[in-house]
C-alpha cells in the first residue's frame, strides 16, 4: 500500500534550527512534495524533490533520499509565523499526490 | 503565481439542505481540479478528480450522490453537498493542476451544517 509518515508534532525555539522528517511508500513515484498549512488556511507550497539531494530556498530546505524514502525539511532562523502543520505528500506514478497527516510546529520564544 | 478562488470561504446551513461551493483558477485553464476534505487536526482526505467535461472520479467511501462534483469548465469546478448533516461539517479545499506535477490550492471553505 502507500502511506506517508511524519511525526505528529515537534517543538522549537525561535532562532533555532528544526528538521521535519518523513518517510513515504507510493506506487511508482513522482516527487516528494513539502507543504505549509496555517490553522483553518489551505496548504501552501513550500518545495519539490525528484532527484536526490538537497534543495535549498531561503531559510527553507528540502532533501530526498529516493533509495531509502526518506525526506526532511529543514527550516532554520526559526520565526514565531513559522507556528504550522507541515505536510509531506508523495506523488505517485499516476500523479496523485498521497497526504501524511502533517507535523504539527510549535515554536517557542 | 496561480490563484485559485472558492466561494463561499465559510458556510452555515440547516440540515437537510444542499450547499454549493464553487472553486475557479482565476489565471489559468486547469486541466484537472480535486476537491479535498480536511477534518481538525488530519491531513487532507481527497474526495475525487474532476477532468473538464467528463464525470469525476471518487475515492472509494465517497458518496457520489451525495457529494455532487460538476466541471463545467476548465476554470470552474462546484461541489454540492447535498441533504446535508452535521457529520458533513468539515474543511472543504479544492485545487487545480496543470499539466502534471503543481497543484495550486483554494483558500478552503468552512461548512458547518447545524
Amino acid at each position: 500500500g502507500q502511506n506517508i509518515d511524519q511525526p505528529t508534532e515537534m517543538t522549537a525555539t525561535e532562532g533555532a534550527i528544526v528538521q521535519i522528517n518523513c518517510t513515504y511508500q507510493t506506487s511508482g513515484f513522482n516527487g516528494l512534495f513539502w507543504y505549509q498549512q496555517h490553522a483553518g488556511e489551505a496548504p501552501t507550497f513550500l518545495s519539490y524533490n525528484v532527484l536526490d539531494g538537497l534543495e535549498e530556498k531561503g531559510r527553507f530546505s528540502s532533501f530526498l533520499s529516493r533509495s531509502k524514502g526518506y525526506s526532511y525539511l529543514l527550516l532554520k532562523e526559526l520565526q514565531m509565523k513559522d507556528s504550522a502543520s507541515y505536510l509531506c505528500a508523495g506523488m505517485d506514478s499516476n500523479y496523485q499526490l498521497i497526504w501524511g497527516a502533517g507535523t504539527k510546529l510549535i515554536i517557542k520564544p | 503565481g496561480a490563484v485559485v478562488s472558492q466561494h463561499p470561504s465559510r458556510v452555515i446551513c440547516k440540515s437537510g439542505t444542499s450547499v454549493k461551493i464553487e472553486c475557479r483558477s482565476l489565471d489559468f485553464q486547469a486541466t484537472t481540479m480535486f476537491w479535498y476534505r480536511q477534518f481538525p487536526k488530519k491531513s487532507l482526505m481527497l474526495m475525487a478528480t474532476s477532468n473538464e467535461g467528463s464525470k469525476a472520479t471518487y475515492e472509494q467511501g465517497v458518496e457520489k450522490d451525495k457529494f455532487l462534483i460538476n466541471h463545467a469548465s476548465l476554470t470552474l469546478s462546484t461541489l454540492t453537498v447535498t441533504s446535508a448533516h452535521p457529520e458533513d461539517s468539515s474543511f472543504y479545499i479544492c485545487s487545480a493542476r496543470v499539466g502534471d506535477l503543481e497543484q495550486y490550492f483554494g483558500p478552503g471553505t468552512r461548512l458547518t451544517v447545524t
